[in-house]
């Protein structure tokens, strides 16, 4: 168990909808990435939040955003959903000092 | 633009041979890179990591060696074990900036039995 929790496991929804996808850190860390992978894709990084702010952004969709609460959760808002943005969805904390990333067990969006 | 590339989607190993994972990346600002293993249906777990001040990082059966000159990373897995089949992620981040970690596409290694 990484101690980075992903709700929910599983989403299936109808194109034009809008999702929320949530992950609670690690206890004590403060920063929070996003990643997608597609099938057959590698880990493409979204967006990292550190303590509330965002610090960096990646290939990120402008129908996508994100962001990060006082209580360190993150929410992942995904609207105007299209085929193509059936994925899997991580979340991944990391603490001050410490080089690795945890990462969550993921959220599948299936958009039909 | 693919920086961190892993251009060998799959790999078959007999167990208890030795293998390898290579990884090549392009920016020459990344400083730290890592490797994560992932099982169907969970998240990648941190398997190894090596500073770009080092040339070689040793973990049980698995060692990073780390080629800057090339810019090429390689895992590799002495003895293979079934248990190690998995799809194993290169990962690479520049300490200065912006504090992204980029990911290869992956290998699905398969050690045989």
């Amino acid at each position: 168990d990484s101690g980075v929790t992903q709700t929910p496991k599983h989403l299936i929804t109808a194109t034009g909808q809008r999702v929320t996808l949530r992950c609670s850190p690690r206890s004590g860390d403060l920063s929070v990435y996003w990643y997608q992978q597609s099938l057959d894709q590698g880990l493409q990084f979204l967006i990292h939040y550190y303590n509330g702010e965002e610090r960096a952004k990646g290939n990120i969709l402008e129908r996508f955003s994100a962001q990060q609460f006082p209580d360190l959760h993150s929410e992942l808002n995904l609207s105007s959903l299209e085929l193509g943005d059936s994925a899997l969805y991580f979340c991944a904390s990391s603490g001050v000092g410490n080089e690795k990333l945890f990462f969550g067990s993921g959220t599948q969006l299936s958009v039909l | 633009d693919q920086q961190v590339k892993q251009n060998s989607p799959s790999l078959s190993v007999q167990e208890g041979r030795i293998s390898i994972l290579n990884c090549d990346y392009t920016n020459s600002m990344f400083d730290y890179f890592l490797w994560y293993k992932k099982y169907p249906a969970e998240g990648p777990t941190f398997l190894i990591s090596i500073s770009s001040i080092k040339d070689k990082n040793e973990d049980g059966r698995f060692t990073v060696f780390l080629n800057k000159s090339a810019k090429h990373l390689s895992l590799h897995i002495v003895p293979s074990q079934p248990g190690d089949s998995a799809v194993y992620f290169c990962a690479a981040r520049a300490t200065s900036g912006t504090y992204k970690y980029i990911f290869g596409t992956g290998t699905r290694l398969k050690v045989l039995a």
